[in-house]
């Protein structure tokens, strides 16, 4: 099975600032079709998760440009710039890449100073 | 708008069955590869199973195959998921999500209880 590894675990940061999360994935997460199946998730407390980022680098609609992702196979990072109060939460990465199960990182807690 | 309502949640004994349901609104549920993921108390998200648009791939978790199964009617816009020989470990909160390989709309959520 794919074992997505997410750091850090927790993040304090400050209003206007920037965060960096890693996803490392023990498989690559090319697919044959030579799509990458690697999302970011934010789950804000009391709601369910929302999709940010899907297949790499590619904000979902509405979401702002504040959010990047990048990365290729194994290693994924997902920024945030410019951070606001209502980016608070747990935000995990998926890949849909490998034939089941498909795996959740571990999440990492985005607090803001 | 797309919207995703799960119902069927509750409090449950170990050892016995219940059943979920998401209903769908806002979209042609029959294009759409559906999944479950749920969310154990304080934890994080666990995928849980994955149903094609016409219900001809189905995929399960291993902490859940054998036990939990899932199923469409695409003609009530309804995905279901049956779970039986329940156990303390399946609490948790229940989500279906909309999508094979972006799962780009969740629902709220059902929450599940086994306990004696």
């Amino acid at each position: 099975d794919v074992v997505l590894t997410q750091t850090p675990v927790s993040l304090l940061i400050s209003l206007g600032g920037q965060a960096s999360i890693s996803c490392r994935s023990s498989q690559s997460l090319v697919h044959s079709n030579g799509n990458t199946y690697l999302h970011w998730y934010l789950q804000k407390p009391g709601q369910s998760p929302q999709l940010l980022i899907y297949q790499v680098s590619n904000r979902f609609s509405g979401i702002p440009d504040r959010f990047s992702g990048s990365g290729s196979g194994t290693d994924f990072t997902l920024k945030i710039s410019r951070v606001e109060p209502e980016d608070l939460g747990v935000y995990y990465c998926l890949q849909r890449t490998h034939n089941p199960p498909f795996t959740f990182g571990s999440g990492t807690k985005l607090e803001i100073k | 708008e797309v919207q995703l309502v799960e119902s069927g949640g509750g409090l449950v004994q170990p050892g016995r069955s219940l059943k979920l349901s998401c209903v769908a609104s806002g979209f042609t549920f029959s294009n759409y590869g559906m999944n479950w993921i749920r969310q154990a108390p304080g934890k994080g998200l666990e995928w849980v199973a994955y149903i094609s648009s016409g219900s001809s791939y189905i995929y399960y978790a291993e902490t859940v195959k054998g036990r939990f199964t899932i199923s469409r009617d695409n003609a009530k816009n309804t995905l279901y998921l049956q779970m039986t020989s329940l156990r303390s470990e399946d609490t948790a909160l229940y989500y279906c999500a909309r999508g094979a390989y972006v799962m780009d709309a969740w629902g709220q959520g059902a929450s599940v209880t086994v306990s004696s």
